[in-house]
């Protein structure tokens, strides 16, 4: 299994451009999420998916756009690219039981300039 | 917000036990601790989770309290591939987790 995979692994955007961060798993995992990493700081939640079809709103979702319409892929869309929005960004899955944990892939370094 | 308290930092010599503290005193009867670590820039990692009972696996030890109020992970033979930041979230795990800033672990040669 590859897990969880991202693409790409950097990505260098100016202001007002838009991009689509791609995340797959490869697990048959019901449960997929997005994060956001600040330097220093913890993740917080952008958003998060518990089947294909279904999306839901994490802590931080302004300024961004998701979609499941396989169990494998969960692409996460930035419209309108702000300098807030230079980050790195984890997609993580799991399974559908309560003990299950999460898997995270390697992560996207996004910088907006 | 991050709903457990760990300290920022913390060192500990190679070799030796690493014990991580963590207090989640808002928890509720049927939420899990859930510990992860996140070594440089990569992915967070799963180490362990617990419910009540202490738990061990091949990376760690899980000792709660039994008023469920605090944890301690334990690393017992620390290795400078140790060397990263420790998250203590607790939460359910059909819900989605907060990670809080964690605790920087530094193993020193």
């Amino acid at each position: 299994n590859a897990g969880v995979t991202q693409t790409p692994k950097f990505r260098i955007l100016k202001i007002g451009q838009s991009m689509t961060l791609q995340c797959a798993q490869d697990m048959n995992h019901n449960y997929m999420y997005w994060y956001r990493q600040d330097p220093g700081m913890g993740l917080k939640l952008i958003y998060y998916s518990v089947g294909a079809g279904i999306t839901d709103k994490g802590e931080v979702p302004n300024g961004y756009n998701v979609s499941r319409s396989t169990t494998e892929d969960f692409p996460l869309r930035l419209e309108l690219a702000a300098p807030s929005q230079t980050s790195v960004y984890f997609c993580a899955s799991r399974g559908g039981l309560v003990t299950d944990t999460q898997y995270f892939g390697p992560g996207t370094r996004l910088t907006v300039l | 917000d991050a709903k457990t308290t760990q300290p920022p930092s913390m060192d500990c010599a190679e070799g030796r036990a690493a014990n991580l503290p963590c207090n989640h005193s808002t928890i509720s009867g049927n939420e899990y601790v859930y510990w992860y670590r996140q070594i440089h820039s990569q992915g967070p990692q799963y180490i362990i989770h617990g419910l009540k009972n202490n738990e061990t696996n091949e990376m760690a030890s899980l000792i709660i309290t039994e008023d469920r109020k605090s944890s301690t992970l334990i690393l017992p033979h620390a290795t400078l591939r140790d060397t990263a930041v420790y998250y203590c979230i607790e939460g359910f795990g059909n819900e989605k987790l907060t990670f809080g800033t964690g605790t920087r672990l530094t193993i020193i040669p």
